[in-house]
């Protein structure tokens, strides 16, 4: 089993759609997660970073955290189609932590 | 600002050749990591590196070397490269706790 879960879709929506995306993983000792963007043949960027528990909102996008339950979602309002890219999940154990452990992402295509 | 840049971006090879992809970073970041990126497995952390002169495998090490003779660069060597090697190779850097910052990424066939 791997250390983290991802649905890799792939996920096709309309423009103006909320578009849900999440992740399960199994090592209790995650307290920082990331969620990144991938355009097509690029390298991925920082969509979101998040610690422990919680919300937290940019703009169209809210990260959430449950920990108790080992899951994390994204959220993207009001798509576009310039929001149409892989999202991959990351997590680590601590802030010095030399790894991170991601997802294999979930490829979003979102029809004008 | 060019962050991380890898050369080349794009390869192709014969079986049992032997070739070097380097990576450059310009943020003066401590961290740096090889990963390679197939469909349906995401990114697998090859190598990487907690400072000059230093280096640790990842999780999928076998059939690769890697270099840090200078703060900002990190190289990756196929000594005798295997089809299963075709792959994304992307190359990131990190200051310490948080952001990882990712080059383009470099397309490698092995024929």
């Amino acid at each position: 089993q791997k250390e983290v879960e991802q649905d890799p879709g792939p996920l096709s929506v309309p423009e103006g759609a909320i578009v849900s995306l999440n992740c399960t993983y199994s090592n209790s000792a995650f307290q920082y997660f990331m969620w990144y963007r991938q355009y097509s043949r690029k390298g991925p960027e920082l969509l979101m970073y998040t610690y422990s528990s919680g919300n937290k909102e940019d703009g169209r996008f809210t990260a959430q955290v449950d920990k108790s339950s080992k899951y994390i979602s994204l959220f993207i309002r009001d798509s576009q189609p310039s929001d149409s890219a892989t999202y991959l999940c990351a997590m680590s154990a601590g802030s010095n932590d030399y790894k991170l452990s991601f997802g294999a992402g979930t490829t979003v295509t979102v029809r004008a | 600002n060019a962050g991380v840049t890898q050369t080349p971006k794009f390869r192709v090879l014969k079986t049992g050749q032997s070739m070097t992809l380097l990576c450059a970073q310009d943020m003066n970041h401590e961290y740096m990591y090889w990963y390679r990126q197939d469909p349906g497995m995401g990114l697998r952390l090859i190598h990487y590196s907690v400072g000059e002169g230093t280096t640790a495998k990842g999780e999928v090490p076998d059939g690769y070397n890697v270099s840090r003779l200078k703060k900002q660069n990190f190289l990756l060597g196929l000594e005798s490269a295997a089809p299963s090697q075709t792959s994304v190779y992307f190359c990131a850097s990190r200051p310490g706790p948080g952001e990882l910052f990712f080059g383009e990424g470099s397309r490698l066939t092995v024929l």
